[in-house]
Formats: C-alpha cells, sequence, structure tokens
C-alpha cells in the first residue's frame, strides 16, 4: 500500500512552453501533498505544500506565478511550470501523505524536467 | 524550527565492511527522525524511522540507525555492505504535528569498491 505515482517520470520540452507534471496517491487518499525540486547531486528542497480544496503553501523564494499547484482531489495534485526556461530543469518530486498517525510521507519515483 | 546535518557527503568503503553514515539534528521540540535512500533517477525510499520507544531502529536491507537524544544524532549503520547498497542516502526530521514538512539533510553519497 500507499503507492505514489508521477507522470511523466521524464519530459523534455522548448523554453517558454508549459509543462504539467501530476501526482497521485494510488491507494489511499492524501489529505497533503508536497512538490520538491532536486538538483543534481543536491538534497531535496520542498517548493509547496498543497492541500486538497485550498490553495498551496509556497516555501519562501519560490515563485507561486510560475509554479502553479493544483490539489482538486484527494488523490491528485498538479504542478504546472509556466514559461519553463533552461533554469527549470531539474528533477521534482511530489510526495503525499494522509496526515493520520504520524506524519509519514510517501514518495513519488520523481519526474525529470528539461527544458531546451 | 529543526534542522539536520550530514556531515559526510561522500563515504567510500570496500564490499563486505561496515559503514556508518552519521547524522545530527537540531530542534526545539519533539521530532521524528527518517532515513531515506535514493537511487539514481528515482525517487525516495524509506530505510527506517524513529517515532518512539527503543533507541535501536532496524530497517530494510539490513540497515539500522540509533537515536541518541543526548547528542542529537541519529547515526545509520550496517555491518556489512553490498554493492547494490551504493546510493544517496538522506537524513530528515519533521515534528510532531499532522502534515509537517520534512527536513533533509544534504545527503551522503554511499560508493561500495569491490
Amino acid at each position: 500500500g500507499a503507492v505514489v505515482s508521477q507522470h511523466p517520470s521524464r519530459v523534455i520540452c522548448k523554453s517558454g512552453t508549459s509543462v504539467k507534471i501530476e501526482c497521485r496517491s494510488l491507494d489511499f487518499q492524501a489529505t497533503t501533498m508536497f512538490w520538491y525540486r532536486q538538483f543534481p547531486k543536491q538534497s531535496l528542497m520542498l517548493m509547496a505544500t498543497s492541500n486538497e480544496g485550498s490553495k498551496a503553501t509556497y516555501e519562501q523564494g519560490v515563485e507561486k506565478d510560475k509554479f502553479l499547484i493544483n490539489h482538486a482531489s484527494l488523490t491528485l495534485s498538479t504542478l504546472t511550470v509556466t514559461s519553463a526556461h533552461p533554469e527549470d530543469s531539474s528533477f521534482y518530486i511530489c510526495s503525499a501523505t494522509t496526515g493520520v498517525h504520524y506524519n509519514e510521507q510517501f514518495f513519488g519515483p520523481g519526474t525529470r524536467l528539461t527544458v531546451l | 524550527a529543526q534542522s539536520v546535518t550530514q556531515l559526510d557527503s561522500q563515504v567510500p568503503v570496500f564490499e563486505e565492511a561496515p559503514v556508518e553514515l552519521r547524522c545530527n539534528y537540531s530542534s526545539s521540540v519533539s521530532v521524528y527522525l527518517f532515513w531515506y535512500v535514493q537511487y539514481p533517477n528515482q525517487g525516495l525510499q524509506l530505510l527506517l524511522k524513529y517515532l518512539s520507544g527503543s533507541t535501536l531502529v532496524k530497517g530494510i536491507n539490513g540497515f539500522e540507525a540509533e537515536f541518541n537524544k543526548s547528542q542529537t544524532s541519529f547515526h545509520l549503520r550496517k555491518p556489512s555492505v553490498h554493492i547494490s547498497d551504493t546510493a544517496e542516502y538522506f537524513c530528515a526530521v519533521t515534528q510532531y504535528s499532522s502534515a509537517s514538512k520534512i527536513i533533509f539533510g544534504s545527503g551522503t553519497r554511499l560508493s561500495i569498491r569491490p
């Protein structure tokens, strides 16, 4: 149980286009989902926290207009990178938690974004 | 606020040798502690977690960690490593409350030499 999927696993796009990444909890309802960004050989940096049906909470320094997050249901959150540029190229990972018991986060397999 | 320090960015060891990956944390409140492993181009997999109770925690793949409150440490150990243990290891902390965010350490790259 507690499986989180991400789609796509890898995406290459042209500079200036928008890219949508989906994060799904397959066998549980996720009250909260998190979006992380990871540069090569670095740790995960939290970008934002999203709760179903409400606006996402962004970490300091993360542009909310550039990284649009929607958490429309208890099993789906999406991250849209708008007007992507080469510096947005990174590994994006989502996680989900039920908010019950202790707050273990279940991580997705990640999405590799390359902006040309 | 919490923070996590992984002092070793890289740890090279020979196959079948023991290994210890160090992790220290800082927090003014009680926390949960985790170790995650990340293989190349993959997401994170939970190795083990400390919530409460016994300070020695056993995880998957033969790893274990010991919670030391007085030294605010949560070092990860394995008595005999295998080539397949080559990966990035992250120590993480989160506080007692629902859906608190996880703070990750900078990671330690474990490389196993034959």
